[in-house]
């Protein structure tokens, strides 16, 4: 691995229906993100966390659980996904000696 | 409240030169980044501002005034490969980022 990888890079899914995304990163960053991006709006904070064992809500954080269990996992979970979590999903992990965020590939979702 | 204004889109001859703007209200600043994000693509890093001045990478600078709220992104020699949406951040008081909504750039031929 080099970086972050997303799985899975896409997904339809049912309204009501339970989704784990996952992110993994090998650059042992401490802090991580996930955002949505929708067409016309800038990147939104959905969860964070600042180390492992800790979590953060961000800006849009109702529907949406993360967990930190260590370091390269942060993992997305929709407990009942709805057609309004149709979008684009960024997981980024953050350097802490520069303050850049690095972003994996995304995953598609689609909510139906 | 938080705010950041960019050009929802900007249209560009290749070989030219393009100037995107980005002004800011933030609780706190701590910084602030540009990304480049091709279609269908993740953002990726192009520049950081901390201080007042003109930060110089290549074909790309990016400026910053902090008593302004005002940030630009210069692009020289523009490239095809330079249609992107570039999307501007600041580094808030919490070390989160707050993020434009980007600005499309198109590149003609």
């Amino acid at each position: 691995i080099a970086g972050i990888t997303q799985a899975p890079t896409s997904q339809i899914l049912a309204a009501g229906r339970r989704m784990t995304l996952r992110c993994t990163q090998d650059m042992r960053h401490n802090a991580m993100y996930w955002y949505r991006q929708d067409l016309g709006l800038g990147l939104r904070l959905i969860h964070y966390s600042n180390t492992a064992g800790t979590t953060g809500k961000g800006e849009v954080p109702d529907g949406y659980s993360v967990s930190r269990a260590n370091t390269d996992d942060f993992p997305l979970t929709l407990a009942s996904a709805v057609p309004s979590q149709t979008s684009v999903y960024f997981c980024a992990s953050r350097n802490r000696e520069t303050d850049t965020q690095y972003f994996g590939p995304g995953t598609r979702l689609t909510v139906l | 409240g938080q705010n950041i204004d960019q050009p929802t889109e900007m249209t560009a001859t290749e070989g030219a030169i393009v100037q995107i703007n980005c002004t800011y209200q933030t609780s706190g600043f701590n910084g602030l980044f540009w990304y480049q994000q091709h279609a269908g693509e993740a953002p990726t890093f192009l520049s950081y501002n901390v201080l007042d001045g003109l930060e110089e990478k290549g074909r790309f600078s990016s400026f910053l005034s902090r008593s302004k709220g005002y940030s630009y992104l210069l692009l020289k020699e523009l490239q095809m490969k330079d249609s992107a949406s570039y999307l501007c951040a600041v580094l808030d008081s919490n070390y989160q980022l707050i993020w434009g909504a980007g600005t499309k750039l198109i590149i003609k031929p």
